[in-house]
């Protein structure tokens, strides 16, 4: 079965601060995918980023970084000095290899930057 | 392109009545899905069309929603004898490059349904 967990529900830094959003996910599949997505106020979900289950170098872009730890099940997002159009609801989501049409999403986290 | 549109982008219903949303996904992408979303809560998946063939329903959709995509281009999403549990946020989402698993959905902006 397949499952996501983010244990943050609600996240508030001040403007600059960095902040880690966790995500642990459950599968049984030894190929999956891992996406996080970032919904601001307007409700659209807008993609960040996607990582495969053979491939776990950390990633970074910009302001924003990944660490994906296959040992801990884990895939963290780091936001670096944050800014106040950061703030949104972050989820994570998975999607098994043998069901790949079916994404499955975390809770979220709601991050509130501060100014 | 300018992305993934759903119309409407609210809708408010009284209790029993049908409902109809439409989607239409990024052009040339075969892969199409509707998930529902409800306060404080993540997408959850209904159901996924590869072209015009549905190939998946979520135990969520129950025998009062129906999905079409009859060309494999938009799709509609109807609820029938709508119920005030339905009321939430209904997302479309596409994504491209047929034959290439799991890459990354392209999500509209949804239909927010409020049942009355």
């Amino acid at each position: 079965a397949q499952k996501v967990t983010q244990a943050q529900t609600e996240i508030s830094v001040v403007e600059k601060e960095d902040v880690t959003l966790d995500c642990v996910y459950e599968t049984r599949d030894t190929t999956y995918y891992l996406f996080w997505y970032k919904q601001p106020p307007s409700g659209e979900l807008v993609f960040l980023i996607r990582r495969n289950s053979f491939d776990e170098q950390n990633e970074i872009s910009g302001r924003y970084s990944w660490n994906f730890q296959k040992s801990t099940s884990s895939f963290n997002f780091t936001i670096t000095a944050s800014q106040v159009v950061d703030s949104a609801v972050y989820f994570c989501a998975l999607s098994e290899a043998k069901y790949g049409q079916n994404f499955v999403f975390g809770p979220g986290t709601r991050l509130s930057v501060l100014p | 392109d300018t992305g993934v549109s759903q119309d409407p982008r609210h809708k408010i219903t009284k209790r029993g009545q049908n409902v109809t949303f439409r989607c239409d996904p990024i052009s040339e992408h075969n892969r199409l899905y509707w998930y529902r979303q409800t306060l404080g809560q993540g997408p959850e998946f209904l159901t996924y069309f590869q072209n015009e063939a549905q190939l998946e329903k979520s135990r969520l959709l129950s025998d009062r929603f129906s999905a079409e995509r009859p060309k494999g281009s938009f799709s509609t999403l109807e609820i029938q004898r709508t119920e005030q549990g339905d009321s939430a946020m209904y997302l479309c989402a596409s994504s491209p490059v047929p034959g290439q698993m799991n890459t990354e959905a392209f999500f509209g902006q949804g239909t927010r349904l409020t049942v009355v």
